[in-house]
């Protein structure tokens, strides 16, 4: 069955980076896109970005453009996101999900989340 | 961007009774809707995708329906494994989510 495990959260200070992995088993992961969504303490939830299946194509939240970066490496079956410039707002629980087509259509399966925590 | 409306935030009700949480998109998302559940420290799972379509595994007391800016979801016969919170999400723009319905039972 798909298995999503999201790792590498943690405390931050503000400004600071952290890189998010994503290990994926139990599907083709080279024939589907892949989104990070984060859900802010006792909030909703936001899309934070998607990479194409062979990770052609990237596209980003308004929240997050020009200060994260999605990417992956088909030959791990392991999705990343890169957080520079981390702030306060940054706080959430972070998703990875599978998309249920190669491109950007809608997740379908989820991982665990991991826990990002930005303060000083 | 295209923002997500959903109502009631919070949703009080019995076993066995028929609910209905609606969502409005700002903007046409054609058919291009999924709902998810999530329980506490959970993970979101997928229950209708197009509007419509069952996920595989969802049991048939959930339905969806709609078109362009209006949908909902309706829980047919309420169950206590249905206390959750519910979220619409468009994909007809990239995603967003609806704030989400808490349903308490």
């Amino acid at each position: 069955q798909v298995q999503l495990v999201e790792s590498g959260g943690g405390v931050v200070q503000p400004g600071g980076s952290l890189r998010l992995s994503c290990a994926a088993s139990g599907f083709t992961f080279n024939r589907h896109g892949m989104h990070w969504v984060r859900q802010l303490p006792g909030k909703g939830l936001e899309w934070v970005a998607v990479i194409w299946h062979d990770g052609s194509t990237t596209y980003y939240g308004d929240s997050v453009k020009g200060r994260f970066s999605i990417s992956r490496d088909n030959s791990k079956n392991t999705l990343f996101l890169q957080m520079n410039g981390l702030r306060a707002d940054d706080t959430a629980v972070y998703y990875c999900a599978k998309d249920r087509f190669d491109s950007s259509g809608f997740p379908d399966r989820w991982g665990q989340g991991t826990l990002v925590t930005v303060s000083s | 961007d295209i923002q997500m409306t959903q109502s009631p935030s919070n949703l009080s009700a019995s076993v066995g009774d028929r609910v209905t949480i609606t969502c409005r998109a700002s903007q046409s998302v054609n058919k291009w809707l999924a709902w998810y559940q999530q329980k506490p420290g959970k993970a979101p799972r997928l229950l209708i995708y197009k509007t419509s379509t069952l996920e595989s595994g969802v049991p048939s007391r959930f339905s969806g329906s709609g078109s362009e800016t209006g949908f909902a979801l309706t829980i047919s016969s309420l169950q206590p494994d249905d206390s959750a919170t519910y979220y619409c999400q468009q994909y007809s723009d990239f995603l967003s989510f609806g704030r989400g319905t808490k349903v308490e039972i």
